[in-house]
């Protein structure tokens, strides 16, 4: 059973417009939550994160907003740009006994920012 | 700092072969991880270890081994590889302690085909 899910599996946004990516996830127990960006051939990178204790984290033009209630999450860029043009994953995870639990990932959504 | 590096960057190999794909970090992580990444499939976890000496498995550990005998190494042995098992293969580390982000830092990949 997926635990993170991204139900679509792309987006287009013209440049310049905001790019609404979404997340949905199961587990009561992440307080947790990542996105990551991946290009061709590179490993993932960590794009933003935030606490469960928050509903909103702004890095420049990123912004994640978490509705725990919903359990679902969204990452928001503005303006998109062509170099936005990537995967996205998005993750979550939580504390167990022994520290970190493992990252559990979203499928990905592949955003195509066109000129 | 090299970060997180994998060897080789691409291999082929043929059915019932072994082989081990190479894993290591400098930054002292305590946290190590490996996942594979399949089309449509996003992320999915093999195994991890949260220090030298303790591994635990992941979503879809079986066909794989690992031992983590340095905090800086992670290897992950294919006993006898099959085609399902091509794939991309990322390396991941992470600080353990629960005052860091939990992010991740991913090596560039490794590309395995099994013919």
């Amino acid at each position: 059973d997926q635990q993170v899910k991204q139900n679509s599996p792309s987006l287009s946004v013209q440049e310049g417009r905001i790019s609404i990516l979404n997340c949905d996830y199961t587990n009561s127990m992440f307080d947790y939550f990542l996105w990551y960006k991946k290009y061709p051939a590179e490993g993932p990178t960590f794009l933003i994160s935030i606490s469960s204790i928050k509903d909103k984290n702004e890095d420049g033009r990123f912004t994640v907003f978490l509705n725990k209630s919903a359990k679902h999450l969204s990452l928001h860029i503005v303006p998109s740009q062509p170099g936005d043009s990537a995967v996205y994953f998005c993750a979550a995870n939580g504390r167990g006994l022994s520290g970190n639990t493992p990252l559990v990932f979203g499928k990905g959504t592949r955003l195509s920012v066109i000129a | 700092n090299a970060g997180v590096t994998q060897t080789p960057k691409f291999q082929v190999l043929k059915t019932g072969q072994s082989m081990t794909l190479q894993c290591a970090q400098d930054m002292n992580h305590e946290y190590m991880s490996w996942y594979r990444q399949d089309p449509g499939m996003g992320l999915r976890l093999i195994h991890y270890s949260v220090g030298a000496g303790i591994t635990d498995q992941g979503e879809v550990p079986n066909g794989y081994n690992v031992s983590r005998s340095t905090t800086e190494d992670f290897p992950l042995r294919l006993l006898s590889a099959a085609p399902s098992q091509t794939s991309v293969y990322f390396c991941a580390s992470s600080d353990r302690d629960r005052k860091s982000s939990y992010e991740q830092y991913f090596g560039p990949g490794t590309r395995l085909t099994v013919t």
